[in-house]
């Protein structure tokens, strides 16, 4: 086992378009989180999965950004319309159960021009 | 809702010799988890240290230690015998014991700079 993959890795896009972000997790773990981290700032909780199920999203995941984790394996984060705003790196972690230690991957960077 | 604060946002330390991060977090509950999480440039994020709050033994793990204040709502963290290898970015984390459904709350970080 390799760990929590992201892609792409890094993705520049112009204002207005669209992105999406691949995170596979840890094939036992069924938690998925994901966190956006800007420049300075620790990472800020956007949402997470339990299996399947979408648990809980936070105030900062816009219209704009939707999730899925279909079959609970890998999961997606899109961005549609992107702001420049929406610049940052986003993390995403896995663990075994709630209570386990969250495994992080190394971040899909997002550049808007 | 909880914050962890740290109020460091940059330390520096000889290699061979120790530092303390230090850590504060609001909260009014009284059952959690508190971690450091290290992360190198460039490499994801990996977790250093965890402490639960019922248990009044800081957690050790090699060379790096807590110093967990309950009452005071503090946890530093200890790094001793430095390496140019832990340079990194440390944050410090709070999860509520609760059922599971509240995410892991994050500082801010500090940057670890490790001197030769």
């Amino acid at each position: 086992d390799t760990g929590v993959s992201q892609d792409p890795r890094h993705k520049i896009t112009k204002r207005g378009q669209n992105v999406t972000f691949r995170c596979d997790p840890i094939s036992e773990h069924n938690r998925l989180y994901w966190y956006r981290q800007t420049l300075g700032q620790g990472p800020e909780f956007l949402t997470y999965f339990q299996n399947e199920a979408q648990l809980e999203k936070s105030r900062l995941l816009s219209d704009r950004f939707s999730a899925e984790r279909p079959k609970g394996s890998f999961s997606t984060l899109e961005i549609q319309r992107t702001e420049q705003g929406d610049s940052a790196m986003y993390l995403c972690a896995s663990s075994l159960y709630w209570i386990g230690e969250l495994f992080f991957g190394e971040g899909s960077r997002l550049t808007v021009l | 809702a909880q914050t962890v604060t740290q109020s460091q946002p940059e330390m520096s330390v000889q290699e061979a010799e120790t530092v303390t991060l230090s850590c504060t977090y609001d909260t009014s509950e009284s059952d959690y988890y508190l971690f450091w999480y290290k992360q190198p440039p460039s490499r994801q994020m990996i977790l250093v240290i965890r402490q639960e709050a019922y248990k009044q033994q800081n957690a050790t793990e090699n060379r790096f230690s807590v110093n967990f204040q309950k009452a005071a709502k503090s946890f530093s963290l200890k790094i001793s015998d430095s390496q140019l290898g832990d340079a990194a970015m440390y944050f410090c984390a709070y999860r509520s014991a609760d059922s599971g459904n509240t995410p892991l709350v994050f500082g801010k970080g500090t940057r670890l700079s490790v001197i030769a």
